[in-house]
């Protein structure tokens, strides 16, 4: 298996533009993690699926962010508008059931200018 | 919630040489993983072990679930174990909701 792959490795954008991120979980792997690092926060949960259905999306700092998995093979983390404060390295998990082992993909560095 | 804390913060090892990074946890806990974060910024899962001793390479890890912590330990070190190396803790009734510790921060010499 190619493990969790993510799309873009890295993004440039400016305050106010829509980013998309993007996320292929393992085959088979019936949950999917959403996850940010930074230096300050070090990772935070943001949201987790479970055989496509939110579970939890306390994590998620505001209305200008969101998740969505319409399928097993896909799914993407938005934010709009973006905000300079949003910079960080956004990474995707997946795991074999709720505490299974967990396998993250490469990240994405997101920097909003 | 559960706390986790992972003792040294930061550890600088001539290669060659061998290590032990401990994690303590405040509750009782469902399962226990480490990671090794990579000076390029990869996550990767060296273990999954919530209770017992396991072995992978020069890489081993042991859970002692009842006194709350676990240790990892690194022979022979390499510079390519250079990184941070953190603790994740699923606790129970929290599926889903995996845990971190600050992390321990390894720099390997030549």
């Amino acid at each position: 298996d190619a493990g969790v792959i993510q799309s873009p490795r890295h993004e440039v954008t400016e305050m106010g533009q829509e980013v998309t991120l993007r996320c292929k979980p393992i085959s088979g792997h019936d949950y999917l993690f959403w996850y940010r690092q930074t230096m300050m926060r070090g990772l935070e949960l943001l949201i987790y699926f479970n055989n496509n259905v939110p579970i939890d999306d306390s994590g998620m700092p505001e209305d200008r962010f969101s998740a969505k998995m319409p399928n097993a093979s896909f799914s993407t983390l938005k934010i709009q508008p973006s905000e300079p404060r949003d910079s960080a390295v956004y990474f995707c998990a997946s795991s074999l059931g709720g505490a299974g082992k967990l396998f993250f993909g490469s990240g994405t560095q997101l920097s909003v200018l | 919630g559960i706390q986790v804390e992972q003792s040294p913060p930061d550890l600088i090892l001539q290669e060659g040489a061998n290590s032990t990074l401990r994690c303590n946890f405040s509750d009782s806990v469902n399962n226990l993983q480490w990671f090794h974060q990579n000076p390029w910024g990869q996550l990767i899962n060296l273990f999954y072990i919530p209770s017992g001793t396991k072995q992978n390479g020069r890489l081993s890890a042991t859970t002692v679930a009842t006194e709350r912590y676990s240790l990892l330990y690194i022979s022979s070190s390499q510079t390519t174990d250079s990184g941070v190396y953190f603790c994740a803790v699923y606790s129970g009734g929290s599926q889903g909701n995996l845990i971190f510790g600050k992390g321990t921060k390894l720099s390997v010499k030549p």
